[in-house]
């Protein structure tokens, strides 16, 4: 599965928008392109996925480049709950589940 | 949604002794199920893939006398610290594969804490 790239930290203020960058130069064309978040002391949590067409739902949004290589998770409105550590994942569709965390990016949401 | 359940959320033991962290899926079948080991401030890293009925696939590095896994149903995978020592100490967080279409649920979360 492909590498992704991501910032360490990034700082918000609350109620703005965030957006969370991730590059993947070298994803294939059938890889997903797939979000989780990690809260303080809990398991991840999946945020959103694409493979070309950016994507809604009811927690952010995704958008993704149009020759795939980056992508950014958007967060409309950072509330303080939104805290947390987001991971960028590349997933196959031949991938069975088994997923390879980075660095992340530790997103800091100032009141 | 999806719930996968893990016991106990931390534990605390003596050096030597061993301790058994349990991994189920609430509401569906899991067939195969994935352990993970994270220390402070860093990243989850795989240890090892367990698929129900037959022997885990243990990533690099991670000793399989050590982290005994066990996938004897479709909705449970145990995984067992053998001998725990303080270098053992870390957050351990399963996930598992949907049988019905492959997606992804984590658990809590265990953390474990060896004196």
């Amino acid at each position: 599965d492909a590498k992704t790239t991501q910032p360490n930290s990034m700082e918000s203020n609350e109620e703005e928008p965030v957006h969370l960058p991730c590059n993947h130069s070298t994803i294939s064309g059938t890889d997903y392109i797939h979000w989780y978040r990690q809260l303080p002391s809990q398991g991840p949590e999946y945020v959103i996925h694409g493979l070309t067409s950016n994507v809604n739902n009811r927690m952010a949004s995704l958008a993704i480049a149009e020759d795939r290589k980056s992508s950014t998770l958007i967060l409309h409105r950072a509330t303080l709950r939104d805290a947390a550590v987001y991971y960028c994942i590349i997933r196959g569709t031949g991938n069975t589940g088994k997923l390879i965390f980075g660095q992340g990016t530790t997103l800091q949401v100032k009141p | 949604g999806a719930v996968v359940s893990q016991h106990p959320s931390w534990v605390i033991c003596k050096s030597g002794t061993s301790v058994k962290i349990e991994c189920r899926s609430l509401d569906f079948q899991a067939t195969t199920m994935f352990w993970y080991r994270q220390f402070p401030k860093q990243s989850l890293m795989l240890m090892a893939t367990s698929n129900e009925g037959s022997k885990a696939t243990y990533e690099q590095g991670v000793e399989k006398d050590k982290f005994l896994i066990n996938h004897a149903s479709l909705t449970l995978s145990t995984l067992t610290v053998t001998s725990a020592h303080p270098e053992d100490s870390s957050f351990y967080i399963c996930s598992a594969r949907r049988r019905l279409d492959g997606e992804l649920f984590f658990g809590e979360g265990s953390r474990l804490t060896v004196l």
